[in-house]
């Protein structure tokens, strides 16, 4: 069975941008979740998506958002990026009925 | 959070030792736990979790403690080798969607 896939791997852009960034979860997980990962603040939450529906949603600026498509693929967008922004973005997709989250390698954003 | 005092940033260890990675959580109503590894240029790769209603669980050559008295997690690795070297984070599950990740053991292994 595939992992969690994540496009691209990597991702340079410059402050004011906005990217997109895309999960592909495990097949049959339906629960997707965002992290970003900073050396000064370890991984942090973004939001989780089940069915195309918002569950909860991390500490991060309007700025942060995302959506979930029917086929559980998901995408992660950050509009008007900063410095700051530069992270790894960490995709997750949850076991079915658990509390079981697998990882994706994630996408390296760099703002400059 | 994790408790200063508990949790130590790096680990040392000599290939064929036991390590122990330690790591305190912080909310008392979280049920699951989780432990991941981390090698550089990778996502974090799960090792083994555990329920609020066990105290010891068991995997291949690890094993995870919880003291819920403390909110204190270990993972144990039993004849460290060379691949066990990356950072390892302990995962807590409130029962909210999402997980709240500890700071970050990074354990290298001297051969």
């Amino acid at each position: 069975k595939a992992g969690v896939t994540q496009t691209p791997r990597y991702l340079i852009k410059t402050r004011g941008q906005q990217v997109t960034l895309s999960c592909s979860p495990i097949s049959g997980h339906r629960s997707v979740s965002w992290y970003q990962q900073t050396p000064g603040q370890g991984l942090q939450f973004l939001f989780e998506y089940f069915s195309e529906t918002q569950r909860n949603k991390g500490n991060f600026p309007g700025r942060f958002s995302g959506r979930q498509f029917s086929n559980s693929r998901s995408e992660m967008n950050v509009s008007t990026l900063e410095l700051g922004d530069s992270a790894l973005y960490l995709c997750a997709s949850t076991v079915q009925g658990t509390n079981e989250q697998f990882f994706g390698p994630g996408t390296r954003l760099t703002v400059l | 959070g994790e408790s200063v005092g508990l949790h130590l940033p790096t680990l040392s260890v000599q290939e064929g030792d036991n390590s122990i990675i330690n790591c305190a959580y912080s909310n008392s109503a979280s049920d699951y736990f989780i432990w991941y590894k981390q090698e550089s240029g990778k996502g974090p790769q799960f090792i083994i979790d555990i329920r609020s209603n066990m105290d010891k669980r068991q995997g291949q050559r690890v094993t995870v403690l919880l003291n819920k008295t403390v909110k204190h997690l270990s993972l144990q690795i039993a004849a460290t080798q060379p691949g066990d070297s990356a950072v390892y984070f302990c995962a807590e599950n409130g029962g909210d969607y999402k997980l709240s990740f500890g700071a970050g053991t990074t354990v290298t292994v001297r051969a």
